[in-house]
């Protein structure tokens, strides 16, 4: 198995500004993602994050918005920027592990609320 | 990855078997069947994935009909920790892409 830590765990940030969120992976993963989960919602997968090269983006989300960044193979940041209220959710961090293991592990996810 | 079905909600009594379905009728033969949880203010959980056979783990029960296009986890003992929200997820598994879509998921509320 997997353990995956956010950093932070929540933040109320201001309009207009930027916020960070790293995950941590206790051993080496394949694969990581980035979820956001509105109110009330189910997960909404935001993008692939590719060690060594470009995240990969879902329909609706782009790379000047989101910026990621996955500098090895237990560590990826997430970052949203200029916030508005509708970025307001919890963000959530996945990895999939070694080759053909069919287990994905999530984080407990960082609760933003911008204001 | 074909898409799924499941009620919105269901509700069952602390000790009995809680069986929630899924409806995946365009299924193709090499996708799998996976379920999670999430329970509130947590990160999801993996529970249980199926080809064509039925699974059982310590946690739950997989039953795939045989054409494939629902199924049905099952908790035997349900208590109540396991009230949360419960996502069927149909998906090839390629080792080139391990990404999940997330339905809306049936919630479930275990009774005391």
């Amino acid at each position: 198995s997997a353990v995956i830590s956010q950093k932070p765990s929540r933040d109320i940030c201001q309009r207009g500004t930027s916020l960070t969120i790293q995950c941590q992976v206790d051993s080496q993963v394949t694969m990581m993602f980035w979820y956001r989960q509105q109110p009330g919602q189910s997960l909404t997968l935001i993008a692939t994050a590719n060690q060594g090269s470009e995240a990969t983006y879902e329909s609706g989300f782009v790379i000047d918005k989101f910026p990621i960044s996955r500098p090895n193979l237990t560590f990826s940041t997430l970052t949203v920027s200029n916030m508005s209220p509708e970025d307001s959710s919890i963000y959530l961090c996945s990895a999939a592990g070694r080759a053909g293991a069919h287990e994905q592990y999530f984080g407990p996810g960082t609760r933003l609320t911008v204001t | 990855d074909a898409k799924t079905t499941q009620p919105t909600s269901m509700d069952c009594a602390e000790g009995r078997a809680a069986n929630l379905p899924c409806n995946h009728s365009t299924i193709s033969g090499n996708e799998y069947v996976y379920w999670y949880r999430q329970i509130h203010s947590q990160g999801p959980q993996y529970i249980i994935h199926g080809l064509k056979n039925n699974e059982t783990n310590e946690m739950a029960s997989l039953i795939i009909t045989e054409d494939r296009k629902s199924s049905t986890l099952i908790l035997p003992h349900a208590t109540l920790r396991d009230t949360a929200v419960y996502y069927c997820i149909v998906r090839l598994f390629m080792d080139s892409s391990y990404k999940l879509i997330f339905g809306s998921g049936t919630r479930l509320l275990v009774r005391p």
